[in-house]
């Protein structure tokens, strides 16, 4: 039981290059989402997904695309990178447990942008 | 405008004491509020949560408390231990989305 695991570790992009960020989670969760973090901003939702086929908008989504074919998969996707997307990256997942919506986040990627 | 806010950037403990980090919300129709444990260059780590329908969640050391009529949470952990120390966010929202706070640095000293 992998957990939430997160490709690549680092990234290094030049300013309109695209690339992928993979996540993959093999806890059946319903519930995964995209998180970014920037020194003094804490965590910020980009996208997330309810379940295969249905994705939504969180608070910082430009620039980002998100699609779910899978239970286990939610790939984020950077069309044409900018500075300002320089910031480390995390994935998380969870279901619903009674009340308790424990979510569990992967190890992160740290994107730079130059 | 910041939805959920915690005020204090860092704190220093001694070890074997207790450690009280607060955490202030905007959003009266929040439901759910959990703490997380962020060690540098790991993913956050899951510690307690607590619904709005109780006031009160105990876990081991650690215990949240949740004032509603005043938009405040709080997480005590007793007693510290040097192996608390690391970044500690919290989180308020829903089950679709949650907002988190821009943490707080502990520090916990033998």
């Amino acid at each position: 039981n992998a957990g939430v695991t997160q490709t690549p570790k680092f990234q290094v992009l030049k300013t309109g290059q695209s690339m992928t960020l993979q996540c993959a989670q093999d806890m059946n969760h319903e519930y995964m989402s995209w998180y970014r973090q920037d020194p003094g901003m804490g965590l910020r939702l980009i996208h997330y997904s309810v379940g295969a086929g249905i994705t939504d908008q969180g608070e910082v989504p430009n620039g980002y695309n998100v699609s779910r074919s899978t239970t286990e998969d939610f790939p984020l996707r950077l069309l044409s990178a900018a500075p300002s997307q320089t910031s480390v990256y995390f994935c998380a997942s969870k279901t619903k447990q009674g009340a308790s919506y424990e979510q569990y986040f992967g190890p992160g990627t740290r994107l730079t942008v130059t | 405008d910041q939805q959920v806010k915690q005020n204090s950037p860092s704190l220093s403990v001694q070890e074997g004491r207790i450690s009280i980090l607060n955490c202030d919300y905007t959003n009266s129709m929040f439901d759910y509020f959990l703490w997380y444990k962020k060690y540098p260059a790991e993913g956050p780590t899951f510690l307690i949560s607590i619904s709005s329908i109780k006031d009160k969640n105990e876990d081991g050391r650690f215990t949240v408390f949740l004032n509603k009529s005043a938009k405040h949470l709080s997480l005590h952990i007793v007693p510290s231990q040097p192996g608390d120390s690391a970044v500690y966010f919290c989180a308020a929202g829903t089950f679709q989305k949650l907002v988190f706070g821009t943490g707080t640095r502990l520090l916990v000293s033998p």
